[in-house]
Order: structure tokens, then sequence, then C-alpha cells
């Protein structure tokens, strides 16, 4: 299957600092990507949709300003979290689809996942 | 999408098939059945989909009822690194709709 890969898999940061990261389709063009939050013992939760060239569109109650998407190109997609709170930690999920070519089919691939923590 | 309902959590025997419903009584025509499973730390990994015939690939079968209000994922020799949290999601195949995950069953295989 298509491979999605996100950097970094753990990162601690202090309080008030920003954390960037960074999720990258490797042998598809990712023309859509999605950014999902799970804290422990829930279900993912998608905060936004990106599509390569456009703003990102979130999910109510996600805030645009805190949670900075970037979907420059079809293989990179960006999630900044701007000024961490220690609320803000959590797991961090990218996942890409494409609607290019026949190799890959209409589902969705998730990266291996970003564990924020901050202290 | 159509709300799906799981069991929360199963147990399996290590080599024996682990059986997992999902009932989705209000699928509609134009709905797919998507079986994702996370293993504890990772992201989701896409298992298969189906819309109304049965399907079968390396990993999994999708057993989807003739009505589609329901649908067993079977796992046909279940190994300990099949422990993970099973998801079913119904959703129209499109491509830029994201899926939305409820909270899935919980599958442990013991040895």
């Amino acid at each position: 299957g298509a491979v999605v890969s996100q950097h970094p898999s753990r990162v601690i940061c202090k309080s008030g600092t920003s954390v960037k990261i960074e999720c990258r389709s490797l042998d598809f063009q990712a023309t859509t990507m999605f950014w999902y939050r799970q804290f422990p013992k829930q279900s993912l939760m998608l905060m936004a949709t990106s599509n390569e060239g456009s703003k990102a569109t979130y999910e109510q109650g996600v805030e645009k300003d805190k949670f900075l998407i970037n979907h420059a190109s079809l293989t990179l997609s960006t999630l900044t979290v701007t000024s961490a709170h220690p609320e803000d930690s959590s797991f961090y999920i990218c996942s890409a689809r494409t609607d290019r070519g026949l190799t890959v089919g209409t589902e969705a691939f998730f990266g291996q996942g970003t564990r924020l923590t901050v202290v | 999408d159509a709300k799906t309902t799981q069991p929360t959590s199963m147990d399996c025997a290590e080599g024996r098939a682990a059986n997992l419903p999902c009932n989705h009584s209000t699928i509609s025509g134009n709905e797919y059945v998507y079986w994702y499973r996370q293993i504890h730390s990772q992201g989701p990994q896409y298992i298969i989909h189906g819309l109304k015939n049965n399907e079968t690939n390396e990993m999994a079968s999708l057993i989807i009822t003739e009505d589609r209000k329901s649908s067993t994922l079977i796992l046909p020799h279940a190994t300990l690194r099949d422990t993970a949290v099973y998801y079913c999601i119904v959703r129209v195949d499109n491509y830029g709709q994201n899926f939305v995950f409820g909270p899935g069953t919980r599958l442990s295989v013991l040895p």
C-alpha cells in the first residue's frame, strides 16, 4: 500500500513554544491531507482538511491560528502547534488521499502519528 | 455518513479466526464499508473495504450481508500482533472526504 511518513514520532516541548509536525506521502501525490488528534483512550478526531495549494478547512472548535496547516506541495503537509500548552499534549495523526492514478484507491493512508508532550 | 455499532471489546485465541461484527442498519446505497485498525501508539492501518460483495485480501476477509445492514471482518488466523482497536467506517467513496472514527472494537488476541 501507499506510504505516509510522519515526523517526528515523539516530541517534548516547553509551554509557549511552537512545534512543527511534517507529513509526507512517499510514493503518491496527496491531493488531500487530513489532520487528526487523539487523546488517551479516545478515538481519532478530525482537526482539519487541506487540499494542495489551498487554505485548510478547520473543524468546529479547532483554532486555525493555533494549529497552522500548510499543504504547499502534493507530497508534504505540515501542522504547526503555536504557543503550545500542556492541554495540547496529544497524539497527532495525518492522513493522505489521492484522486490521481489507479495505484491508490479511495482508501486513506495514515502516518504513524506524533506524540506531543508539552511540559 | 451512516452510523456504525461495534462491540466495545473482544477476545480471540491465537491461531483461531477472529470475527469482528459491525452493524450499519442505516447504510445507503452508495456507501462503502471500510475497516481500519490501530495498534497501540500507531496510526490507523487500512485493512479492507467493500460495497456489497464479499472481499478478501492478504490481511482479512469482509463479509457483507445481503441487505448490507451489517458486516463481519474476519482475520482467519489471528496472531498476537493483531491485537488492536478495529474501526468499521461507513462512508461515500469520495476522495475529498475524511474518515469519521467511532470508538471501535478492542480486539485482544490471547496466547
